[in-house]
């Protein structure tokens, strides 16, 4: 099974609004990321939050964590068209092995 | 700076052959991956390489083996194809210092196994 899991599986949104997306991990870790996949794509290196973090802020993105829930969350403020992609968490058990969760697959609605 | 390739783009098998998967990368990074993914799901780690010398099964090791050829290159063999491994795989690179975790990626290689 894999580390991350993200929840939604899919989520379907209006231009404009905000989109939150949900990462859960089993293992401890030094850190979490976040990735978008464009359709048909390689990923892109979107945060990382460190695990005495609990907050972290680009742009129009924000992240938490929550050690002790292992969770992590994503928010995308003022949604765009060019979100719509997939959104995956990745963490690990090691710091060399990173595995990433199944993926949120946002779409907005113009 | 190219990042990391990847060859070929696209491919197609019958069960049975094999093929090589090649990555490289120009960012003298240490730790490279190999992952995959299937249709309408997330990456699978499938081997990855800590620093040159060491590689390492992820979480789908089986039907695949690995060559860290040298610190640039890491190259994924299927030794007899099958149709369960039709995928589109990726292959990542990070630095491998403490610290820095984010990984590139490359663009990609779409296999089907008929």
């Amino acid at each position: 099974s894999q580390q991350g899991e993200e929840d939604p599986q899919a989520l379907s949104i209006q231009e404009g609004e905000n989109a939150t997306m949900n990462c859960s991990y089993k293992t401890s870790i030094n850190n979490l990321q976040w990735y978008r996949q464009n359709s048909g794509r390689g990923l892109v290196h979107l945060i990382l939050i460190r695990s005495n973090e609990r907050e972290k802020h680009s742009g129009r993105l924000r992240v938490t964590l929550d050690t002790s829930k292992k969770s992590s969350s994503l928010l995308i403020t003022a949604s765009r068209a060019a979100d719509t992609a997939s959104y995956f968490c990745a963490t690990g058990p090691i710091p060399s092995k990173i595995i990433f969760g199944s993926g949120t697959r946002l779409s907005i609605r113009p | 700076n190219a990042g990391v390739t990847q060859t070929p783009k696209f491919q197609v098998l019958k069960t049975g052959q094999s093929m090589t998967l090649q990555c490289a990368q120009d960012m003298n990074h240490n730790s490279m991956y190999w992952y995959r993914q299937d249709p309408g799901m997330g990456l699978r780690l499938i081997y990855y390489s800590a620093s040159e010398g060491t590689t390492d099964k992820g979480e789908v090791p089986n039907g695949y083996n690995v060559s860290r050829l040298n610190k640039r290159e890491f190259s994924l063999r299927l030794e007899s194809a099958a149709p369960s491994q039709t995928s589109v795989y990726f292959c990542a690179s990070r630095t491998g210092l403490a610290g820095e975790d984010t990984q590139y990626f490359g663009p990609g290689t779409r296999l089907t196994v008929l």
